[in-house]
């Protein structure tokens, strides 16, 4: 079955220190990957996406993703985190042929200390 | 662009009572939507996909008798919790897809639904 794993369940960093969560995934075949962020009390929100080319991308705030296709990852980083972005962090697959429906990781809870 | 709506925000009903959750796209038509189910501290978790003018697919587990989903137009689905129990109090969040390439979803910001 396909499963997509977030191995940080609660991280807490200072502000200024960089920032790397680890996505893992399991599917044989062609995939589309995203990064969402739930700010306390909003909706999700995309960060960035991969579907094909260069696979490292860029995506707002600052945060960027590498796709590692050998490794089945999809880490996102960010060098240097403010308070603001405390929140949940996502990463989602779906596959690229299909219904095309998102697997959701368990989410990594962020806390940036001011 | 790209916005999706969902109404009630937040909804108090009695067990044994039903609550209808609309969610709608607001600038873009979806032949498809997803209604999610997020539990406290945990991850989202798909029950069903709805397709416009056509029966909705329901996840493994989910009882389709008792999660109503009617997706009568392009820009509205609507989620109905028949006969509520407290079990079912949970944290429902719809997404529109965007018919393209890569059809990306977009999420609704969720409705709060307490059963008491």
């Amino acid at each position: 079955a396909q499963s997509v794993s977030q191995h940080n369940h609660h991280v807490i960093l200072s502000e200024a220190a960089s920032l790397e969560l680890g996505c893992n995934y399991s599917y044989g075949g062609t995939v589309n990957l995203f990064w969402y962020v739930q700010y306390p009390g909003q909706h999700l929100q995309l960060l960035l996406k991969y579907f094909s080319g260069d696979p490292l991308v860029k995506g707002i705030k600052g945060f960027e993703a590498e796709f590692i296709k050998s490794k089945f990852s999809f880490n996102l980083r960010k060098p240097s985190v403010q308070w603001s972005d405390t929140a949940e962090y996502f990463c989602a697959v779906t596959p690229s042929s299909g219904t095309y429906k998102y697997i959701f990781g368990t989410g990594t809870r962020l806390k940036v200390l001011a | 662009g790209a916005v999706v709506s969902q109404h009630p925000s937040w909804v108090i009903c009695k067990s044994g009572t039903s609550v209808k959750i609309e969610c709608r796209s607001l600038d873009f038509q979806a032949t498809t939507m997803f209604w999610y189910r997020q539990f406290p501290k945990q991850s989202l978790m798909l029950m069903a996909t709805s397709n416009e003018g056509s029966k909705a697919t329901y996840e493994q587990g989910v009882e389709k008798d008792k999660f109503l989903i009617n997706h009568a137009s392009l820009t509205l689905s609507t989620l109905t919790v028949t006969s509520a129990h407290p079990e079912d109090s949970s944290f429902y969040i719809c997404s529109a897809r965007q018919d393209g390439p890569y059809y990306e979803q977009y999420f609704g910001p969720g409705t709060r639904l307490t059963v008491t």
